[in-house]
């Protein structure tokens, strides 16, 4: 079957660094994607690797390993309004297309 | 562009009536997706279509059938609605963005009650 795990809530100090962790078992791995989703809102994509190591857009990076089915999403200089639910997610290959599996999210709570 | 939209934005149903969630998108995207979120969950896949004129079964397929009526427009209906229908629908479309990462873009849910 396939298995995500990432922790529930995360509470940061405003201007920190906060790593957001996730692992996973699946067969017919491509990448992970990970997604952001403000209260009420919908999720909006944040990044992608479907190779080892890091990957940066700005203040979020994002890191895979493959050989330990483990990735983190790394958020820099945090912000209020990066309050919110991180999702990872793997992409499959599965039934002749390209799916997303998703994680049961990680809440952020960034504090004043 | 519009990008993903959904209709209704919010319905009550009560046990057993019918309804169609509409979802639309002007990307040009060939694959599109139908997702529920469960209160502090992440959204699992109902249904989806890789291109026009195909359709498939993702996780929790039981109790809802689609139409993908052609290349922008993808509904979700339920036939018989139940309580634990009751949750949060989302529609996607998948194609690459300006930074050239192949992902998924979603629409902004309908808020289905089923009492």
């Amino acid at each position: 079957g396939q298995s995500l795990e990432q922790p529930s809530e995360v509470t940061a100090v405003e201007g920190a660094i906060v790593q957001i962790n996730c692992t996973y078992q699946t067969s017919g791995f491509y990448g992970l994607s990970w997604y952001q989703q403000h209260d009420g809102g919908a999720p909006t994509f944040l990044s992608y690797n479907a190779l080892d190591g890091l990957e940066e857009t700005g203040r979020f990076s994002s890191f895979l390993s493959r050989s330990d089915s483990y990735g983190y999403l790394l958020l820099q200089e945090l912000q209020m309004k990066d309050s919110a639910s991180y999702f990872c997610a793997v992409r499959v290959w599965m039934d002749s297309s390209y799916k997303l599996i998703f994680g049961s999210g990680t809440r952020l709570l960034v504090r004043p | 562009n519009a990008g993903v939209t959904q209709t209704p934005k919010f319905q009550v149903l009560k046990t057993g009536q019918s309804m169609t969630l509409q979802c639309a998108q002007d990307m040009n995207h060939n694959s599109m997706y139908w997702y529920r979120q469960d209160p502090g969950m992440g959204l699992r896949l109902i249904y989806y279509s890789a291109s026009e004129g195909t359709t498939d079964k993702g996780e929790v397929p039981n109790g809802y059938n689609v139409s993908r009526l052609n290349k922008r427009e993808f509904s979700l209906r339920l036939e018989s609605a139940a309580p634990s229908q009751t949750s949060v629908y989302f529609c996607a479309s998948r194609g690459i963005d300006p930074a050239g990462y192949n992902e998924q873009f979603f629409g902004p849910g309908t808020r289905l009650t089923v009492l």
